[in-house]
């Protein structure tokens, strides 16, 4: 069936660092594709979203571009800060059949001082 | 807007119990979902409601849970007769009609479900 992979965690760097979280999905058509992020003790929110292939969802200076030839959407960031740890979450959502997100597993980021 | 709201946000109960949860969605969406999450894991799907209406419902459901949402506003899950393989966080989220473009879908803070 249809999925998401996420790179395993946890992930940890230091303040500055460049992050990439690897996220591949299957697909029969075309998913609209997401980034979610659950902060500690909070509920799970949108970070960002790409509904067409090459296109590039980005906020709070994350970033993630829809790759259809590579089935990917890898979120990175130029510049962690501490506040980024977290566990985030990719996550796939299709209209035709069945339509709820697929999320991957998680990755949980610790970025130290 | 409040936001969704889950009720009650931690229930610990006894194996072989029932237990009920609630959700209550952001007003005016009609799509309301229920996830499963378990720890290091991602959310699962349960089901989901377009207004009152059930459209689908995941294998994971076993014929021990059933949901409900009368009216189309909130919506209850119960589970019965409890197991220890049911703890888990349960996650609701709700978002104006299909999610994509210009819709998303906003999620709860969750119930953590400890069986003992």
């Amino acid at each position: 069936g249809d999925s998401v992979t996420q790179m395993e965690g946890p992930v940890t760097l230091s303040e500055e660092a460049f992050l990439t979280i690897n996220c591949t999905y299957t697909a029969t058509g075309y998913p609209s594709l997401f980034w979610y992020v659950q902060y500690p003790g909070e509920g799970l929110q949108l970070l960002l979203k790409a509904t067409k292939a090459d296109d590039k969802g980005s906020n709070k200076g994350f970033e993630a571009t829809y790759r259809k030839e590579t089935t990917s959407f890898h979120l990175e960031k130029g510049s962690v800060q501490v506040s980024d740890s977290a566990v985030y979450f990719c996550a796939r959502y299709q209209i035709q059949g069945a339509q709820k997100l697929v999320f991957g597993q998680g990755t949980r980021l610790t970025i130290n001082p | 807007d409040t936001g969704v709201s889950q009720d009650p946000r931690h229930k610990i109960t006894k194996r072989g119990q029932n237990v009920t949860f609630r959700c209550d969605p952001i007003s005016e969406h009609n799509r309301l979902y229920w996830y499963r999450q378990t720890l290091g894991q991602g959310p699962e799907f349960l089901t989901y409601f377009q207004n009152e209406a059930q459209l689908e419902k995941s294998r994971l459901l076993s014929d021990r849970f059933s949901a409900e949402r009368p009216k189309g506003s909130f919506s209850t899950l119960e589970i019965q007769r409890t197991e220890q393989g049911d703890s888990a966080m349960y996650l609701c989220a709700s978002s104006r009609g299909s999610v994509g473009k210009n819709t998303e879908a906003f999620f709860g803070q969750g119930t953590r479900l400890t069986v003992v």
